[in-house]
């Protein structure tokens, strides 16, 4: 069974510019996640997608955003970028409410 | 005060002993108990899950939860130095589907 997907591996950006960052999940998975991990930040919570719908969002401001498409596919889409957005962004599926599949994960870099 | 608490380490143990994780949290509702290994660079693995108090067994791993003390650890029976990397502790509550991680333990296994 494939595992999660993400792409890009890596994306450097310029501080203003627009971020957009791809996940695609299991096969049969119907949640997709959204969590960074910055240095030093321990992981956080950023978006829940289930059934193309935005579940939950993470105390983030609203230039994080993003969407599930009618495949289960994900994409993050992070405006205005800021130097402390620099990170890695991790993107998770599940079944439902069930345990959580971590994919490989998009290094943002923000300069 | 933080949600989900654990040691920061580095733990370090021999090899061939047992290395136990612990994690603490704050919310008494939570209800799904999550350990996920992260070696440098990569993302997390899922490693164990556990929803019950008491134990749950998995190969050389042992997850334990007593929801009355609002505590789960991870035993970690005959390490090896393959198991040297970073043990996140995750708590889900009834709603939200998101995860609360705690900033980790850093785990050592010396040949």
């Amino acid at each position: 069974e494939a595992g999660v997907t993400q792409s890009p591996t890596h994306l450097i950006k310029t501080r203003g510019q627009q971020a957009t960052l791809r996940c695609s999940p299991i096969s049969g998975h119907t949640s997709v996640y959204w969590y960074q991990q910055a240095l030093g930040l321990g992981l956080q919570f950023l978006l829940w997608y289930d059934e193309g719908e935005e579940r939950n969002r993470g105390n983030f401001p609203p230039r994080f955003s993003g969407r599930q498409f009618p495949n289960y596919s994900s994409e993050l889409n992070v405006n205005a970028l800021e130097l402390e957005d620099s990170a890695l962004y991790l993107c998770a599926s599940s079944r439902s409410s069930y345990e959580q599949y971590f994919g490989p994960g998009t290094r943002l870099t923000v300069t | 005060q933080k949600e989900v608490e654990q040691n920061s380490g580095p733990l370090s143990v021999p090899e061939g002993a047992i290395a136990s994780l612990n994690c603490t949290y704050s919310d008494r509702v939570s209800q799904s108990f999550f350990w996920y290994r992260q070696y440098s660079g990569k993302s997390p693995e899922l490693i164990m899950s556990i929803y019950s108090n008491g134990d749950k067994e998995d190969g050389r791993f042992t997850a334990q939860l007593n929801k009355a003390s609002q505590y789960v650890s991870l035993l970690i029976r005959d390490s090896q130095p393959s198991d040297s990397a970073t043990y996140l502790c995750a708590v889900r509550y009834n709603q939200g589907g998101k995860l609360i991680f705690g900033q980790g333990t850093e785990l050592s296994v010396k040949p």
